[in-house]
């Protein structure tokens, strides 16, 4: 079987901060891993995937995520946060064919001025 | 290039009643599949089609028929609404295979109220 974990459902910060959004995956094969972004009343966006080439992702807006295997991580980070940024976030595992995406359950950013 | 397109993007139904919710897409992918999106629940897979007359169950399937005459075209059937069934249900595409990194593309939503 395979789970994702988002460990925060809410984060907030401050505009021009980093964020950090947590996930943790469990898998038997190796995984493909993605981040979406869901504005309000929105369909989702690909933010970026890691696909076992580098580690160190990079998507767009300015956020990248890095796959730590010993960990069974893959966070998701920004330098620094822009308003436009709030939305929900969801981290999304697959092991196999397209039909098999395991969602976490997301986090909601949340950006203050 | 539309990508995914939905309709319609709000319904409410009586409790019993029947529809059916429109997806289509024009990137000629193979895959297409339903979800719906509760609170806290991120999104779960109701069924799933990897070409033209061919589906399948996903994780949450009951009260919900779909079928695949076309490349194109993926409705989903509600067969007797219940509340159970409110939700915001997404239609999302891609391509098939045996690949590991294809981007799932996700039509707008359509959000259903059952009363």
């Amino acid at each position: 079987a395979q789970s994702v974990t988002q460990l925060d459902s809410h984060v907030s910060v401050s505009e021009g901060t980093p964020v950090l959004l947590r996930c943790n995956y469990s898998s038997s094969y190796s995984p493909s891993l993605f981040w979406y972004v869901q504005h309000p009343n929105k369909g989702l966006q690909l933010l970026l995937k890691y696909t076992s080439a580098a580690t160190l992702v990079k998507g767009i807006n300015g956020f990248e995520a890095e796959f730590k295997k010993s960990e069974t991580s893959f966070h998701l980070t920004k330098p620094s946060a822009h308003m436009s940024d709030a939305a929900e976030y969801f981290c999304v595992l697959t092991t196999g064919t397209a039909s098999k995406l395991t969602f976490g359950t997301g986090t909601r950013l949340q950006v203050t001025l | 290039n539309a990508g995914v397109t939905q309709t319609p993007k709000f319904q409410v139904l009586k409790t019993g009643q029947s529809m059916t919710l429109q997806c289509a897409q024009d990137m000629n992918h193979e895959y297409m599949s339903w979800y719906r999106q509760d609170p806290g629940m991120g999104l779960r897979l109701i069924h799933y089609s990897v070409g033209a007359g061919i589906t399948d169950q996903g994780e949450v399937p009951n009260g919900y028929n779909v079928s695949r005459s076309t490349t194109e075209d993926f409705p989903l059937r509600l067969l007797s609404a219940a509340p159970s069934q409110t939700s915001v249900y997404f239609c999302a595409s891609s391509y098939s295979g045996q690949g590991l990194s294809y981007e799932q593309y996700f039509g707008p939503g359509t959000r259903l109220t059952v009363t």
